[in-house]
């Protein structure tokens, strides 16, 4: 069945550290975006790529990166800048054109230790 | 700009009770409509969409309308069970690949 798998569920990050989640889809969508959610709040969006090898910054872009060298696979790394990294991250991805909605990934719980 | 703005929860509710949570917007042109459940630890999942006004899409026992003379898209289910406590979101979808979210509503439901 297609869909998307993020990995890991769980991760736990010493200050400092640079970490990177995992995003991959096999849905041949074209675009792929990363939330965070944090504990009783809505959803803020990061970053998202429309086509391989080219992303945009979202709204809280700030201390993540991000690379898209394959149609599958959106990576996020959260760096040592971001300061306040603990929350829960989100991969979606989406048709370019038509009406349809987002797929979600099953997300990952990032703790900073 | 385009936004949505859903009723703030927590909304509490009885098994069996009738479920209604409130969604506008404000777009120019004709966005798609959806609405989201995220239960607790897991992603977001599709529960129903609506692409053009008058449309009603509808899962699970869910159903909402796209009105766009009021422009909502409120979500109701006549009876809801415990099972369906979750965080619920409303998003539209607008020029192709952009995306607004709600806030998100959660919902409680006691036996």
């Amino acid at each position: 069945d297609g869909g998307i798998t993020q990995s890991p569920k769980y991760l736990f990050r010493k200050e400092g550290q640079n970490v990177t989640l995992s995003c991959e889809q096999n849905l041949n969508h074209d675009a792929m975006y990363w939330y965070r959610q944090d504990p009783g709040q809505g959803l803020r969006l990061i970053y998202y790529s429309q086509i391989v090898n080219d992303f945009q910054k979202g709204d809280i872009a700030e201390g993540y990166s991000v690379s898209r060298e394959k149609k599958e696979s959106f990576p996020l790394t959260v760096t040592s800048a971001q300061k306040n990294p603990t929350a829960f991250y989100l991969c979606a991805s989406s048709q370019s054109e038509g009406t349809g909605g987002y797929t979600f990934g099953s997300g990952t719980r990032l703790t900073v230790v | 700009g385009n936004s949505v703005t859903q009723m703030e929860g927590p909304v509490t509710l009885s098994e069996e009770a009738f479920l209604t949570i409130n969604c506008t917007y404000t777009a120019t042109g004709y966005p798609s409509l959806f609405w989201y459940v995220q239960y607790p630890g897991e992603g977001l999942q599709l529960l129903l969409k609506a692409t053009k006004a008058d449309d009603k899409g509808s899962n699970k026992g869910f159903e909402a309308t796209y009105r766009k003379e009021t422009t909502s898209f409120h979500l109701e289910k006549g009876s809801v069970q415990v099972s369906d406590s979750a965080v619920y979101f409303c998003a539209l979808r607008y020029n192709f690949n952009k995306f607004y979210f709600g806030s998100g509503t959660k919902l409680n439901v006691k036996p």
